[in-house]
C-alpha cells in the first residue's frame, strides 16, 4: 500500500524560503519508473503543479516557477523535498506530494496523494 | 502555461449521465493521449478517476469514462449517484514538459 504524507510550516513571512518535506512508504525511489511530484491548490481555486522528480534523478518544474523551486530526495530516509524561495501572500495553497510511474514516457498521472499540508504566507 | 478549460459546475439528477469537458490547445490535450480525471471532496486530496484519455484504475467505478476529440477531453460519469457530488479535475502533458490541470468543475447531484 502507497502512503504518502507532507510535513512544514504552516505559516511563512513573506519573502522567506519554504522548506516541504514528503515521507513516503509502499515504494522506493530507487524502483525504476517511479516518481514523486508536488501539487498545489490555494483555498477554493484549481490544482496547479509544481515539480516532480523521478528513479533516476530527473527532475522536472512548472515552467512559471521554475526559478523559485528545488526538488530533492533523500533515498535512505524515503523523503522527498520541495524548497521555494521568495514566499509571497499568492503562494498561500494547500501543498500535495503524490506518486506517479514513468509508464507513458512522460509527464502524465499522479495514483496516489497525501492529505496535504496549508501553508500560509503572511507577515 | 494557461489552465485547461472546464466549465465552474454541472448538475445532474441521480440516474441520469452527465459530461464535463476539458479544453485545451494542440500543445496539450490535443497533442497527447496524456489527460487524466482527478476527483476531489471538500478538504480531501484528489483522487485519480481517468488516465491517458480514457484508461480506469483498479477500484474506480465503471460508471466513469473518458475520451477525447481534437482539443477537448470529456469524463462521462452515468447512473449518477449522490456520492459523484465533488468537483473535478482534468489535467494533461503539454508540449513544455510540464502538467498542467483544469480549473475544476463542481457536480451537484439533484
Amino acid at each position: 500500500q502507497i502512503t504518502l504524507k507532507e510535513s512544514g510550516p504552516t505559516l511563512v513571512i513573506p519573502t522567506q524560503t519554504l522548506t516541504l518535506t514528503c515521507t513516503f512508504s509502499g515504494f522506493s525511489l530507487r524502483d525504476s519508473g517511479v516518481g514523486v511530484g508536488w501539487i498545489r491548490q490555494p483555498p477554493g481555486k484549481a490544482l496547479e503543479w509544481l515539480a516532480l522528480i523521478y528513479w533516476d534523478d530527473d527532475k522536472r518544474y512548472s515552467p512559471s516557477l521554475k526559478s523559485r523551486l528545488t526538488i530533492t530526495e533523500d533515498t535512505s530516509k524515503n523523503q522527498v523535498v520541495l524548497i521555494m524561495t521568495n514566499l509571497d501572500p499568492v503562494d498561500t495553497a494547500t501543498y500535495y506530494c503524490a506518486h506517479t510511474i514513468f509508464a507513458s514516457g512522460t509527464l502524465d498521472y499522479f495514483d496516489s496523494w497525501g492529505q496535504g499540508t496549508l501553508v500560509t504566507v503572511s507577515s | 502555461q494557461s489552465a485547461l478549460t472546464q466549465p465552474a459546475s454541472v448538475s445532474g439528477s441521480p440516474g441520469q449521465s452527465i459530461t464535463i469537458s476539458c479544453t485545451g490547445t494542440s500543445s496539450d490535450v490535443g497533442g497527447y493521449n496524456y489527460v487524466s480525471w482527478y476527483q476531489q471532496y471538500p478538504g480531501k486530496a484528489p483522487k485519480l478517476m481517468i488516465y491517458d484519455v480514457s484508461n480506469r484504475p483498479s477500484g474506480v467505478s465503471n460508471r466513469f469514462s473518458g475520451s477525447k476529440s481534437g482539443n477537448t477531453a470529456s469524463l462521462t460519469i452515468s447512473g449518477l449517484q449522490a456520492e459523484d457530488e465533488a468537483d473535478y479535475y482534468c489535467s494533461s502533458y503539454t508540449s513544455s514538459i510540464s502538467l498542467v490541470f483544469g480549473g475544476g468543475t463542481k457536480l451537484t447531484v439533484l
